[in-house]
């Protein structure tokens, strides 16, 4: 069964490093996201990305985050100069469609801030 | 204000037993989608309910949407040990879902 894949599974990084978190979504799926968790707390959306565009993004994805499509199978989450406050698991997902469709999540990359 | 908040906060039931989990939300939704995520992993998609949808039967869970209400319940029938995990439901409007707290449930042998 096709399922979203994510590297690295564990990504630890000292303050202010700039970190890229990846992921390879369904093949055939054309809505990309990503969504954080803080330990012990809500699954929190932060963007979401069609056709090489952010369709929508959250308050907490600022300046600091961006997110590409560098190729067919790739979708990448960049943090510039991560915060200690970035320490979270992140994850990817993606759907076919955008309007009443699955969101079929990744596994998650927990990123820890030194 | 808060979307997709769930209840109870933790449930605790044996094996054999069925486990009702309940979920409301404020806002208007396109669809509502229910997750389990075990301890330290990502979140397994387990149905999606739209809103212009009252009931869903997937194996051995059923869901309810009550838009009137504002509200969503899960139902797993049957539970078995491996059904201990959290549960969340997403709440979907455009692109996004928003989730609540989750609702832990164990299941004992």
């Amino acid at each position: 069964e096709p399922e979203v894949t994510q590297t690295p599974s564990h990504q630890v990084t000292q303050m202010g490093q700039e970190v890229i978190l990846r992921c390879v979504p369904i093949s055939n799926h054309l809505y990309f996201y990503w969504y954080r968790q803080i330990l012990g707390q809500k699954v929190e959306f932060l963007v979401s990305f069609y056709n090489n565009e952010i369709s929508e993004k959250s308050e907490i994805f600022d300046d600091q985050f961006s997110v590409e499509r560098p190729d067919g199978s790739n979708f990448t989450l960049k943090i510039r100069s991560t915060k200690l406050e970035d320490s979270a698991m992140y994850f990817c997902a993606s759907s076919e469609w955008v309007e009443n469709n699955e969101q079929f999540f990744g596994p998650g990359t927990r990123l820890t801030v030194l | 204000s808060q979307q997709g908040e769930e209840d109870p906060q933790a449930l605790s039931i044996q094996e054999g037993e069925n486990a009702t989990m309940n979920c409301s939300y404020k806002t208007s939704i396109n669809n509502l989608q229910w997750y389990r995520q075990n301890s330290g992993r990502g979140l397994v998609h387990l149905i999606l309910i739209r809103s212009n949808e009252r009931e869903k039967h997937s194996g051995r869970l059923r869901v309810t949407l009550d838009t009137s209400k504002k509200s969503s319940s899960l139902l797993i029938t049957a539970s078995r040990a491996a059904d201990t995990a959290s549960y969340f439901c997403g709440t979907g409007a455009n692109s996004k879902l928003t989730f609540g707290k989750g609702i832990t449930l164990s299941v004992r042998p």
